[in-house]
């Protein structure tokens, strides 16, 4: 089974702190995903990368950067937290292309709170 | 851009009974992907059905099957004898390329005992 791991199951931290939240997936997919998830918006892409050292923009990246320097690696970047990044971070991976055999694989999610 | 809607925000069932979730979407491709996931409180997201949009024949996964319309561009998911463990929050979704995936907002499933 794909394994996807995030870090932190729960995280606080202040407003202004720079915030790293780390993703490793253990079946060599070349698809990364970071998505935020709240309540009665369902889940929202922020970010994605489709291999080492490329990443494309989802449809919320503003206030948010990510990292991936190695294949198994996906770091989503927080500069400067502010209040309302408080919310479900879901990290996701598939293998290349678009079929019937690659749906997203997905963490156990962090929830982090801005305080 | 594509768009999934998920209608019910919430849905109750009595266990053992039948109870479908309802998703529509739009798009302009004709060749695409659809998907259900269910993520239980334990947050872990978990994939329970999927659908070729070029198949005419609809998914079936034990206790789950979906109803596919393509022309009305709508993908529900019906669950047959509803067990406690199928309480959870229920998301479609919908991709064409691999890449890029759009969730609906997804219904809190209850199953009364």
């Amino acid at each position: 089974d794909v394994k996807v791991t995030q870090s932190s199951r729960y995280l606080v931290k202040r407003t202004g702190e720079k915030v790293f939240l780390e993703c490793v997936q253990d079946m060599d997919h070349e698809n990364m995903f970071w998505y935020r998830q709240d309540p009665g918006l369902g889940l929202r892409l922020i970010y994605f990368s489709y291999d080492v050292k490329m990443k494309e923009k989802g449809d919320i990246p503003e206030g948010y950067s990510v990292s991936r320097e190695k294949k198994e690696r996906f770091s989503l970047i927080l500069e400067s937290a502010s209040t309302n990044q408080t919310s479900m971070y879901l990290c996701a991976s598939s293998p290349e292309g678009s079929s019937y055999n690659s749906p997203l694989h997905f963490g156990n999610g962090t929830r982090l709170t801005v305080t | 851009a594509q768009t999934v809607t998920q209608s019910q925000p919430e849905m109750s069932v009595q266990e053992a009974e039948t109870v479908t979730l309802s998703c529509t979407y739009d798009t302009s491709e004709s060749d695409y992907y659809l998907f259900w996931y269910k993520q239980p409180p334990s947050r872990q997201m978990i994939l329970v059905i999927r659908q070729e949009a070029y198949k005419q024949q609809n998914a079936t996964e034990n206790r789950f099957s979906v109803n596919f319309q393509k022309a009305a561009k709508s993908f529900s998911l019906k669950i047959s004898d509803s067990q406690l463990g199928d309480a959870a929050m229920y998301f479609c979704a919908y991709t064409n390329t691999g890449n890029q995936f759009y969730f609906g907002t997804g219904t809190s499933l209850t199953v009364i005992p």
